[in-house]
């Protein structure tokens, strides 16, 4: 079962434009975590929200946290070649309970920004 | 920040071998290490838990015969892939946490078998 939609699933678009991901969930999480992964390698952490509602900035990124904790997005500005990569969102739950802090990740944005 | 490593971070096998990965944590204690496996331009599935000196929880589908995970120090966790065939290729990625929210991801281990 797929827990976590994510959308679009792939965007190509010119330097300089704006663009939203989606994530999407019926279930709540106690948290929401937003990854880039390049090719060949592990995904990287972004950022982490925790609190409905809350809005994180990292620069040119925004991350927002719905209100009931079960959908995010992640809007970025002025895109950029570098931002090219695969963006996923990961909600920690809604089952694992305990100290294992168990991820579930959605399919992923595949974002190309051509130059 | 905390640092996890894989290797190798590429391998070529032979059907029907065994391959073994190995992840660590370099700087901190690992209490649970995650193995996640990613086809190509997919997103990345849970294989299994593995708990320091207990055995490891395999989520569904995933056969726990045929990969076979160790966990024997808190710095360290193995993935065998046993009597690997050419459908087991994929990305294998591992992560670590010590007890707080955030998993450490490893940088990956490519397989490829033919």
């Amino acid at each position: 079962t797929q827990l976590l939609e994510q959308s679009p699933q792939f965007l190509s678009i010119q330097e300089g434009e704006n663009l939203t991901v989606y994530c999407n969930s019926s279930s709540v999480f106690s948290s929401l975590q937003w990854y880039r992964q390049e090719p060949g390698e592990g995904p990287v952490l972004l950022v982490t929200v925790v609190t409905g509602g809350e809005v994180k900035k990292l620069k040119r990124l925004t991350f927002q946290f719905g209100d009931a904790r079960k959908d995010s997005s992640l809007h970025i500005t002025a895109a950029q070649p570098g931002d090219t990569g695969l963006y996923l969102c990961a909600g920690e739950g809604p089952n694992s309970g305990g100290s294992n802090y168990k991820l579930t990740f959605g399919k992923g944005t595949l974002l190309t920004v051509n130059p | 920040g905390a640092v996890v490593s894989q290797h190798p971070s590429r391998v070529i096998c032979k059907s029907g071998t065994s391959v073994k990965i190995e992840c660590r944590s370099l700087d901190f204690q690992a209490t649970t290490m995650f193995w996640y496996r990613q086809f190509p331009k997919q997103s990345l599935m849970l294989m299994a838990t593995s708990n320091e000196g207990s055995k490891a929880t395999y989520e569904q589908g995933v056969e726990k015969d045929k990969f076979l995970i160790n966990h024997a120090s808190l710095t360290l966790s193995t993935l065998t892939v046993t009597s690997a065939h050419p459908e087991d290729s994929s990305f294998y990625i591992c992560s670590a946490t010590s007890g707080e929210e955030t998993q450490y991801f490893g940088p990956g281990t490519r397989l490829l078998v033919l």
